[in-house]
């Protein structure tokens, strides 16, 4: 079974600009969530979707949003880009939302000029 | 107080000995717990999932939860080079989100 794949794997982009970011999920998987991971504040949670609803929300601005498709693929865009933004973009999915075992895509690495 | 702790490290330990690694969170209420390895610029890879009080065993690793310490840990036994790496702990509690530690970082030296 193929696992999470996200899409692009690096992207450069300059203060101001916006990006969008794909994540799908293995097959079967309902449940995508996305973490943002630096050097300095490690692994934070973003959001949760389940069935192309918002389940769960972290503590970031509302610069970051996302969706979710009826075929459980996602994407999370950025807004007005922040130098702070740079980080590794990580989407996980699971069989359903919730306690449910999460696993993790090989990330997008955003660095913002 | 940061909701799910680790220690930095690094962690050292000879190759074939026992490597632990433990992980204290705040919240009592919390119900599920991971623990995920992490290769410098890879992704964070699960490798063991622990929900109830006790020991879980799954080849080499082994996975401990003290609900009433908050606590949980990591054991892995006869540790090899490759599993040098960062290994992060993760807990799902009332908030339903799954929140990580920073990680631990471990060496395992021949």
């Amino acid at each position: 079974k193929a696992g999470v794949t996200q899409t692009p794997r690096y992207l450069i982009k300059t203060r101001g600009q916006q990006v969008t970011l794909s994540c799908s999920p293995i097959s079967g998987h309902r449940s995508v969530s996305w973490y943002q991971q630096t050097p300095g504040q490690g692994l934070q949670f973003l959001f949760e979707y389940f069935s192309e609803t918002q389940r769960n929300k972290g503590n970031f601005p509302g610069r970051f949003s996302g969706r979710q498709f009826s075929n459980s693929r996602s994407e999370m865009n950025v807004s007005t880009l922040e130098l702070g933004d740079s980080a590794l973009y990580l989407c996980a999915s699971s069989l359903q939302e919730g306690y449910n075992e999460q696993f993790f895509g090989p990330g997008t690495r955003l660095t913002v000029l | 107080q940061k909701e799910v702790e680790q220690n930095s490290g690094p962690l050292s330990v000879p190759e074939g000995a026992i490597a632990s690694l433990n992980c204290t969170y705040s919240d009592r209420g919390s119900q599920s717990f991971f623990w995920y390895r992490q290769y410098s610029g890879k992704s964070p890879e699960l490798i063991m999932s622990i929900y109830s009080n006790g020991d879980k065993e799954d080849g080499r690793f082994t996975a401990q939860l003290n609900k009433a310490s908050q606590y949980v840990s990591l054991l892995i036994r006869d540790s090899q080079p490759s599993d040098s790496a960062t290994y992060l702990c993760a807990v799902i509690g009332n908030t339903d989100k799954l929140i990580f530690g920073t990680g631990t970082r471990l060496q395992v030296f021949p």
